[in-house]
């Protein structure tokens, strides 16, 4: 079946620091990605989509200058959030699409939890 | 009113019961609609993508889509405790996934 992995899997990091997430597809190419954030007992939040070898397009009130999407390959989207404040702290959860997939089939990876002290 | 509105639970039922899991939304445009699982701390994982009004059967998943109601419910037949796990309803119109909020599932031995 479709895998997509992420890493690191946790990080925590002092507040003004920037993280980078990776997301990578490893037994198919991934023409689209899309990127989400979980709060604690919430739902799953878009954040921004994005296909590769184009910019990425971000959801309404995601500020695209502090989390930073790039899509460089098939296989690999990375998610930079730069200078981390604690509010940032939450479950980043990255997915991937194939060509050709409904909107539905889409897999996600195993999260990120990310920690700003 | 949200888009997506699904009862947090949590839900708890011995080891062989029906679980019923139930989403209702507010956009008629929605077309597609899944059902994820999620164990804690990890990603959700498909269980059922329907885009249809009607019964779709997996194994001991069964999805009900009823568009003129917009209510959508997940049956699970003889739960198991391995079904423990928070479960998403999540919906499109054909771009962007809207997730309900989860509802947590304990099934005890």
């Amino acid at each position: 079946g479709a895998v997509v992995s992420q890493h690191p899997s946790r990080v925590i990091c002092k507040s003004g620091t920037s993280v980078k997430i990776e997301c990578r597809s490893l037994d198919f190419q991934a023409t689209t990605m899309f990127w989400y954030r979980q709060f604690p007992k919430q739902s799953l939040m878009l954040m921004a989509t994005s296909n590769e070898g184009s910019k990425a397009t971000y959801e309404q009130g995601v500020e695209k200058d502090k989390f930073l999407i790039n899509h460089a390959s098939l296989t690999l989207s990375t998610l930079t959030v730069t200078s981390a404040h604690p509010e940032d702290s939450s479950f980043y959860i990255c997915s991937a699409r194939d060509v050709g997939q409904g909107i539905g089939e889409q897999y996600f990876g195993p999260g990120t939890r990310l920690t700003v002290t | 009113q949200k888009e997506v509105e699904q009862d947090p639970g949590p839900l708890s039922v011995p080891e062989g019961a029906i679980v019923s899991l139930n989403c209702t939304y507010s956009n008629s445009a929605f077309q597609y609609f899944m059902w994820y699982r999620q164990y804690s701390r990890k990603g959700p994982e498909l269980l059922m993508y329907t885009y249809s009004s009607g019964n779709k059967e997996d194994g001991r998943f069964t999805a009900q889509v009823d568009k003129s109601s917009k209510y959508i419910s997940l049956f699970i037949r003889d739960s198991q405790p391995s079904d423990s796990a928070t479960y998403l309803c999540a919906m499109s119109a054909g771009t962007a996934l809207i997730f309900g909020k989860g509802t947590t599932l304990s099934v005890s031995s």
